[in-house]
């Protein structure tokens, strides 16, 4: 079974400018969600999406936006980067939306903004 | 608002030593606890996942345990190696938003 899978795994953008971040969830995983990680912190959770639909999000501003497609891959989209957007960004994949099937993540995309 | 502690933050042992790790909650409705590895610039690997009905999970060297009533997890590893040199988070989820993590324990294992 293939696990979860990140693209791209780093990237640098410049301060204003907008980025994309994909994820494909792990095989019979419906729910996906997305977490920012700072240096030395845990992650901070972002959104989650069941079903193509966001049922749940962090405190992050409304230029942190996603999707969810019928195959259940993700996005993560940030507008307007700010320095701060520097992290790394890790998607996460689980079989029910309750969270109780415990959580499958990737390998992450490191972020940094210049 | 549920928050969520690890103790210590670092951690330095010689090879072969037992270590136990700590983590604790403050609102013990959960749904589960999980354990995971990450190493550095890296993704987090699921180690342990304890549902709130369990009291212990096992895996290989790993054991780790759960207290719900008390707000409090442990990981226990067994006879350390220089491979287990990590940062070792501890996350719960109560239901309202996933998961909820720790700032982790950052654990180096010297030869």
């Amino acid at each position: 079974e293939t696990g979860v899978t990140q693209s791209p795994t780093h990237l640098i953008k410049t301060r204003g400018q907008q980025v994309t971040l994909r994820c494909s969830s792990q095989s019979g995983h419906n729910t996906v969600s997305w977490y920012q990680q700072a240096l030395g912190q845990g992650p901070q959770f972002i959104f989650q999406y069941y079903r193509e639909e966001e049922n749940g999000r962090g405190n992050f501003p409304p230029r942190f936006s996603g999707l969810q497609f019928p195959n259940y891959s993700s996005e993560l989209n940030v507008n307007a980067l700010e320095l701060d957007d520097s992290a790394l960004y890790l998607c996460a994949s689980s079989p029910k939306a309750t969270g109780t099937g415990g959580y499958t993540f990737g390998s992450g995309t490191r972020l940094t903004v210049v | 608002k549920q928050e969520v502690t690890q103790i210590p933050a670092a951690l330095s042992v010689p090879e072969g030593e037992n270590l136990v790790l700590n983590c604790s909650f403050t609102d013990s409705a959960i749904y589960n606890l999980q354990w995971f590895r990450q190493d550095p610039g890296k993704g987090l690997t699921s180690l342990l996942l304890i549902q709130s009905s369990q009291r212990e999970q096992t895996s290989g060297r790993l054991n780790a345990s759960l207290d719900k009533s008390s707000g409090r997890s442990t990981l226990y590893i067994a006879a350390s190696q220089p491979g287990d040199s990590a940062t070792y988070l501890c996350a719960v989820f109560s239901g309202n938003t996933p998961l909820v993590f720790g700032k982790g324990t950052r654990l180096s294992v010297i030869a």
